[in-house]
């Protein structure tokens, strides 16, 4: 039972566009939420996260929307770089603080010069 | 910075073999999780442990086992390899309380034949 899910296997887009990568969740204990970039053979790398009491963080070039009502988080890239072409990954921190991420199957960015 | 140090970044081994993958963290974190990732599932849980000699199963522990006897060292054991756990290994550390990104190694590309 998937509770994380990122429908979407690849997504590519022109340089200097925008990168718009979505995750969708079942669980609405979930109360934060986080992006994580990963190269071939490197480990993840933390991008951004968001707590469920917001609805919108930013950081530089990347933003992270949540709508609860919809179960529904998106990472938005502006402008996109060649050198963001990655696997992204969305999750969701487990409830009761164990520090337990629950991963979804990932988004492979291709942003083309 | 967080460092988390996997001992190897390739392993080849037979059928049949017990393995032991490594990790070590330097910011003496109380949790530390081992992952998978395979191509279309994203990243699984196997284990993690939030203190000393605690060990907790994650969503497919099934094949393996784990020891922690010291804080900073998570170890990864596959009792009798087979070829289906061919796959990337990930090691992550997380603070001990609250909702935190979690800090990964640079991965283990472990096969199998």
């Amino acid at each position: 039972d998937q509770q994380v899910k990122q429908n979407s296997p690849s997504l590519s887009v022109q340089e200097g566009r925008i990168s718009i990568l979505n995750c969708d969740y079942t669980n609405s204990m979930f109360d934060y939420f986080l992006w994580y970039k990963k190269y071939p053979a490197e480990g993840p790398t933390f991008l951004i996260s968001i707590s469920s009491i917001k609805d919108k963080n930013e950081d530089g070039r990347f933003t992270v929307f949540l709508n609860k009502s919809a179960k529904h988080l998106s990472l938005h890239i502006v402008p996109s770089q060649p050198g963001d072409s990655a696997v992204y990954f969305c999750a969701a921190s487990a409830p009761g603080n164990t520090g337990k991420l629950i991963f979804g199957q990932g988004t492979t960015l291709q942003v083309k010069p | 910075d967080v460092k988390v140090t996997q001992s190897s970044r390739y392993l080849v081994k037979r059928t049949g073999e017990k393995v032991f993958l490594e990790c070590v963290q330097d910011m003496d974190h109380e949790n530390m999780f081992w992952y998978r990732q395979d191509p279309g599932l994203g990243l699984r849980l196997i284990y993690f442990s939030y203190d000393v000699k605690m060990k907790e199963k994650g969503d497919i522990p099934e094949g393996y086992s784990v020891s922690r006897e010291k804080k900073e060292r998570f170890s990864l054991i596959l009792e009798s390899a087979s070829t289906n756990q061919t796959s990337m290994y990930l090691c992550a550390s997380t603070w001990g309380q609250g909702n935190t990104e979690a800090f990964f190694g640079q991965g283990t590309r472990l096969t199998v034949v």
